[in-house]
């Protein structure tokens, strides 16, 4: 198994529209969880950090469940420029090492 | 500023031949990464700098695969001997100082492929 995973999808959904990502890891001892997006053929880039207690930036908001061992990503009001492939990550162990999943495809259409 | 920069950014050759990726991260920063993404993948890492000392090399998939930072700043990662299964895109990532709340920046990536 996997210490990542996500739902590759593609999620194809319309402009407006609120779409929801998880995904679940299995090590407990993770420290730090964060949301990546990548565009085709570019490099990831930092969407958001994860904490305990949700967070909220804008149209996305994070959580974490760390009893089921799962982050979400919510994004409300989607747009065309949402269209990525969005990546968990998650530190665990030392140096900081970060860990992803493959990626859950999205595609906002008009 | 400028962000992390890799050359070259796309590299063919041929199986048996030896490659050399370079990484120049962004100034000043201590901690360097390497990770290798195959297509449909997340990135996966392959190892760490913290400045001239690799300290994780847990990562690298076999023996064939070698990393160096020799000043602290500029980093080279060497595959020998190619093969088929090393194409992917390698991806550099630095960050301010090693603590889990500093953001890893990414390069564009170096894409490989093996012939």
């Amino acid at each position: 198994r996997k210490e990542v995973e996500q739902d590759p999808g593609p999620f194809n959904v319309p402009e407006g529209a609120t779409v929801a990502f998880n995904c679940t890891y299995s090590n407990s001892a993770s420290q730090s969880f964060f949301w990546y997006r990548q565009d085709c053929r570019k490099e990831p880039k930092l969407l958001m950090s994860v904490y305990s207690s949700g967070n909220e930036d804008g149209r996305f908001t994070a959580q974490l469940n760390r009893a089921s061992q799962y982050i979400s990503l919510l994004i409300r009001d989607s747009k065309l420029s949402d269209s990525a492939t969005y990546l968990c990550g998650l530190i665990s162990g030392g140096y900081n090492k970060l860990i992803f999943g493959a990626g859950t495809r999205l595609a906002v259409h008009p | 500023g400028a962000g992390v920069s890799q050359s070259p950014r796309y590299k063919v050759a041929k199986r048996g031949q030896d490659v050399a990726l370079r990484c120049d991260p962004i100034s000043g920063h201590v901690s360097l990464f390497w990770y290798q993404q195959a297509l449909g993948q997340g990135p996966e890492f392959l190892t760490y700098f913290q400045n001239e000392a690799q300290l994780d090399k847990s990562g690298l998939p076999s023996d064939r695969f070698f990393a160096e930072r020799p000043e602290g700043s500029v980093s080279t990662l060497k595959i020998q001997r190619t093969q088929q299964e090393d194409s992917a895109v390698y991806l550099c990532a630095s960050s301010l100082v090693g603590g889990w709340d500093n953001e890893q920046f990414f390069g564009p990536g170096t894409r490989l492929t093996v012939l």
